[in-house]
Parts: structure tokens; sequence; C-alpha cells
């Protein structure tokens, strides 16, 4: 079966400090890849997706930015966080192909509160 | 307009109610629709995926109207346990599989 991991759970960095989270998964390969925000009492916000190994697109623009150095492995870095990037980080993977029918999983999510 | 739109909520309902929510999305295109769960401060789970035909799982019941764009789902004899916020979610059959999560509606279901 698949397994979706995301570290840190919480995480509490100052504004201006950089940040790394990863994702990985397991039990799959050529996964898709997604990364979203919800912010507190808000929607999802899709961030980044990737369909392969070093293609990322970008759907807002922001001081975020992902990579995915592995198959299974998706990382979300920023060199200075703002304050408006605390939320909620979620990573998701689907199934690729199969028309449009891929639903996603999550992962646990990583609280970020930034200070 | 919101390309997904939810019933705003919260819906407060007692144990053993029927609570239906609502959504209704923009893109006559859309190709697949999903219901998550999403429990508090936890992340969305798949409760349903939604086939052109309705499909029934236990007490939950999802329905799709493609004239009207419209998406439904029912929850029957309701228990404490099924208090969370539900996601109506469409994928549009784009590159990447991307989904467009609804606000969302919150449940609350009591003794």
């Amino acid at each position: 079966s698949q397994t979706i991991h995301q570290w840190p759970a919480t995480l509490v960095q100052p504004v201006g400090s950089p940040l790394s989270l990863e994702c990985t998964v397991e039990g799959t390969s050529n996964p898709n890849l997604y990364w979203y925000r919800q912010a507190a009492g808000r929607g999802l916000q899709l961030l980044f997706y990737s369909v392969g190994i070093g293609q990322i697109s970008s759907e807002v623009p922001q001081n975020l930015s992902a990579s995915r150095p592995q198959d299974r492995q998706f990382i979300l870095s920023s060199k200075k966080l703002l304050l408006s990037d605390s939320g909620f980080y979620l990573c998701a993977w689907s199934r690729v192909g199969s028309g449009g029918f891929n639903e996603q999983f999550f992962g646990p999510g990583t609280r970020l509160t930034v200070l | 307009r919101k390309e997904v739109e939810q019933d705003p909520g919260p819906f407060n309902v007692p144990e053993g109610a029927t609570v239906a929510f609502n959504c209704t999305y923009s893109n006559s295109a859309s190709q697949s629709f999903f219901w998550y769960r999403q429990d508090c401060r936890k992340e969305p789970k798949l409760l349903m995926s939604v086939y052109s035909s309705g499909n029934e799982d236990g007490r939950f019941t999802a329905q799709l109207n493609r004239a009207s764009q419209y998406i439904s789902l029912l929850i029957r004899d309701s228990k404490l346990s099924d208090s969370a916020t539900y996601l109506c979610v469409v994928n549009n059959g784009n590159q990447g599989g991307k989904l467009i999560f609804g606000q969302g509606t919150e449940l609350s279901v009591k003794p």
C-alpha cells in the first residue's frame, strides 16, 4: 500500500529565516506530487505540482520554491520566511494517467508558525 | 464566481439526522468529482468519488448532475463521529491532475 510522509509535524520559525519541508511517498512510482497551503479557517491553496523529477509548476507567485530531486521526494523551501507564510502545509500525491479520475492522497501536514 | 462553491455552513444537527451538502462547479468540462472529509487540524481524507450514475457507501450517498453542474452528498443517520468539514472537490482533467477545492462545509453532530 502507499503511504506519504511529511516532516516536521510542527515548526515555529522567525521571520526572515529559511524553510525546508520534506515529503516522501512510498509504495508507488512516478506519482504526481503537490504542495498545498491552508491558512487558518481557509480553504486549500495549491502552491506547486510536479509530474516528474525536476519538473515543477508554480501556481501562485510567492517567496516559496519547490524541488523534486527524486521520484518520490518533494521539497518545499524558502530563503526568507514572511509572517504571511504561516499555515498548514500539505503534500499530496496522485497516480498518473486514468484521465481525470486521479484522487489525491494527503500527508499529515506541517503546521508552520512564523513569528 | 468561484470555481467550486459549497453551502457556507456550519450545519448543526442532532444524532440520527439526515443532512445534505450541496456544491456547484463552474467549468462544464470538469471530468471527475470527489468529496473529502477534513477533521480539525488534520489532513483532508477522501470520502467518496462521485460517479455519473450516483453512488452509495453505507450511510453516504453522492449524486452528480452534469446538466446543472451540481454535486451533492447525503449523510443518513448521522453519528457524532461525522462531525468534520466536508470538501467538494473537482478535477478538471487538466495537466498534472490538479484538484480544485471548495471552501468546505462544517458539520457538527450533537448528542
